[in-house]
């Protein structure tokens, strides 16, 4: 079963307007990190959240860690066609170094 | 930083034939490494875990005899596809842990386009 729930599946943002996308999971996290990607093209690490309520941000990007550790939201400000991509939310549930399990992706759009 | 090199990163085979991915830590000892496939417009899957000098973990259905993974040493792992088939077409990723900074690097991916 899938562990990790992310939403929205795809979104379509004209330039200039903020985003959201949401990961929840069913058991509390170890750690929770975002990548973006473009199929077929290797991950791009964004952030790791790792704490209870933890936020962080680069850039026009900010992701955040509620304090039960089952749910992250990654927002991004004036979006950018360079934003365009698909999003990945994936999370280690026992110990570090277990293996990443990931969400099935949300895919941006943006359009200028 | 801790890179992963994953090669080729892309192939064309024969169905029937076998091919081999490798992915090599350059600049670290990677004791565990990760395998993943994705099909298009779809989440990475993890397929297996690979533990150098033992043998590696296959998430339940995986067949271990068609995608044999081999972590002979701390700096390279390598997946071979046996007798591949077009529905074996797919982007393979490999990643690996960093004990040293709690977190994972990924290689660049490889496309297999079996015909």
């Amino acid at each position: 079963s899938q562990e990790l729930e992310q939403s929205p599946q795809s979104l379509i943002v004209q330039e200039g307007k903020n985003l959201t996308i949401n990961c929840t999971s069913s058991k509390t996290l170890y750690g929770l990190y975002w990548y973006k990607q473009k199929y077929g093209e290797g991950l791009i690490f964004l952030m790791m959240l790792q704490k209870g309520g933890e936020e962080k941000s680069h850039e026009k990007i900010t992701a955040k860690l509620d304090e039960k550790k089952q749910q992250s939201s990654l927002h991004i400000t004036a979006s950018q066609p360079s934003h365009a991509g698909i999003y990945l939310c994936g999370a280690d549930f026992d110990q570090a170094g277990t293996a990443l399990i990931f969400g099935k992706g949300t895919t941006l759009s943006v359009s200028s | 930083g801790a890179v992963v090199s994953q090669h080729p990163s892309w192939v064309i085979c024969k169905s029937g034939t076998s091919v081999k991915i490798e992915c090599r830590s350059l600049d670290f000892q990677a004791t565990t490494m990760f395998w993943y496939r994705q099909f298009p417009k779809q989440s990475l899957m993890l397929m297996a875990t690979s533990n150098e000098g033992s043998k590696a973990t296959y998430e339940q259905g995986v067949e271990k005899d068609k995608f044999l993974i081999n972590h002979a040493s701390l700096t390279l792992s390598t997946l071979t596809v046996t007798s591949a088939h077009p529905e074996d077409s797919s982007f393979y990723i490999c990643s690996a842990s960093l004990e040293s900074t709690y977190g994972y690097t990924f290689g660049s991916g490889t496309r297999l386009t079996v015909v």
